[in-house]
């Protein structure tokens, strides 16, 4: 059983291009959280979604970020006309359906570097 | 301070010795979870405490939940030189009936050969 795979591993961009981060969650998962982690700090939570829906965004910044959870397919972070402060760690958690307790099961990141 | 807030901020030790970190939270909490960084890494999950446990073992781990204090430390005994990485502790409140986890800052943990 693959664990949480995110890709691109590392992304460059110059200010003012849109990046896009994807997830793929453990098999069997269906809830997927997104967070941020700027250097030398913790993770911040940025959106939780379930399939083909937003359930809590209240972490991500109001303008420029979208999260989607299609039916079919990876989960989509999307940052448009990037800023230098964007560039951070993104990491993406996936648990299974229907738990209270459980552990959320992290990828291994995208290291995003506006230039 | 945010919720989940570690101290120390760094430790180093002399490997073979225990390493202790605390944690300590503002809100109610469903549990508490404790995670490992390596450099450049992702987050993997040590141990999970509920809120109506006290004291929870996982081989050289072992994590005690004080809820009257909103506080938890995080023991490592005999620490390895592998044992290097900075540990996080996660505080999760339920969204739905999923968690959202709050992070503290973390604890840099250096052990030294």
């Amino acid at each position: 059983n693959a664990g949480v795979m995110q890709n691109p591993r590392h992304l460059v961009r110059r200010r003012g291009q849109e990046a896009r981060l994807r997830c793929s969650p453990m098999k069997g998962h269906s809830h997927v959280y997104w967070y941020r982690q700027l250097p030398e700090e913790g993770l911040k939570f940025m959106v939780y979604l379930q399939k083909e829906n937003i359930i809590d965004e209240s972490g991500m910044p109001k303008e420029r970020f979208s999260a989607e959870f299609p039916k079919e397919g990876p989960s989509i972070l999307r940052i448009q006309q990037v800023v230098r402060g964007d560039s951070a760690a993104y990491f993406c958690a996936s648990s299974p359906v229907r738990s209270s307790y459980n552990e959320q099961f992290f990828g291994p990141g995208t290291r995003l570097t506006v230039l | 301070s945010q919720q989940g807030e570690e101290d120390p901020q760094a430790l180093s030790i002399q490997e073979g010795e225990n390493a202790t970190m605390n944690c300590s939270y503002k809100t109610s909490i469903n549990n508490l979870q404790w995670y490992r960084q390596n450099s450049g890494r992702g987050l993997v999950h040590l141990i999970l405490i509920r809120s109506n446990e006290r004291e929870k073992h996982s081989g050289r781990l072992r994590v005690t939940l004080d809820t009257s204090k909103k506080s938890s430390s995080l023991l490592i005994t005999a620490s390895r030189a592998a044992d290097t990485a900075s540990y996080f502790c996660a505080t999760g409140s339920l969204i739905q009936g999923a968690q959202k986890l709050v992070f503290g800052q973390g604890t840099r943990l250096t052990i030294n050969p």
